[in-house]
């Protein structure tokens, strides 16, 4: 069981617009930022987002994060089938002293 | 461009031991806490552990607590996870990763233990 929490799936048609939630509590989320990752398969993780909202480069702005209190969410817009992949959350842990991961959101564009 | 290369992983047998190696380039080891990442077949991603920039600090998920060890040489801009007492829920790609947390991934190595 992961410390945060992520619906196991979601999906969405080409364009549209769809959003992945990320619980967690005062000792993570509460206090500290989050990152968001896609991991296609096979392939290693890649970030999408760091510091809550903020895109490094190469990756395009219809990827966008937000956090609000202890939840953070991820929002991709304009789908594309490319974006048909794994996301995870992760965020620092006061209470562990370690990263601590979201079990992940299987995103499936229809 | 960043990259981190993982090496060292393989077949062992349950009990037995590996040593991991990440080379990084493009990158300064030294200024950031480094972490393993662990990937078992079909699941999600757990951290495994994390060293500060100084190797002063070193934390571990229990399930690998006196069993697995973190280290970092800075002047070879390297980190290191030597696992012990291997078991066959230890099997994954084990990634290294830059920041805490991550910012910057390696492609993995695999893991297997079996007999």
């Amino acid at each position: 069981q992961s410390v945060l929490t992520q619906p196991p799936s979601a999906s969405g048609t080409p364009g549209q617009r769809v959003t992945i939630s990320c619980s967690g509590s005062s000792s993570n989320i509460g206090i500290n930022s989050v990152n968001w990752y896609q991991q296609l398969p096979g392939t290693a993780p890649k970030l999408l987002i760091y510091s809550n909202n903020q895109g490094p480069s190469g990756v395009p702005d219809r990827f966008s994060g937000s956090k609000s209190g202890t939840s953070a969410s991820l929002a991709i817009s304009g789908l594309q089938s490319e974006d048909e992949a794994d996301y995870y959350c992760a965020a620092w842990d006061d209470s562990l002293d370690g990263v601590v991961f979201g079990g992940g959101t299987k995103l499936t564009v229809l | 461009e960043v990259q981190l290369v993982e090496s060292g992983g393989g077949l062992v047998q349950p009990g037995g031991s590996l040593r991991l190696s990440c080379a990084a380039s493009g990158f300064t080891l030294s200024s950031y806490c480094m972490s393993w990442v662990r990937q078992a077949p079909g699941k999600g991603l757990e951290w495994v552990a994390n060293i500060k920039q100084d190797g002063s600090e070193k934390y571990y998920v229990d399930s690998v607590k006196g069993r697995f060890t973190i280290s970092r040489d800075n002047a070879k801009n390297s980190l290191y996870l030597q696992m012990n007492s291997l078991r066959a829920e230890d099997t994954a790609v084990f990634y290294c990763a830059g920041s805490c947390p991550p910012r910057y991934w390696g492609q993995g190595t695999l893991v297997t233990v079996s007999s």
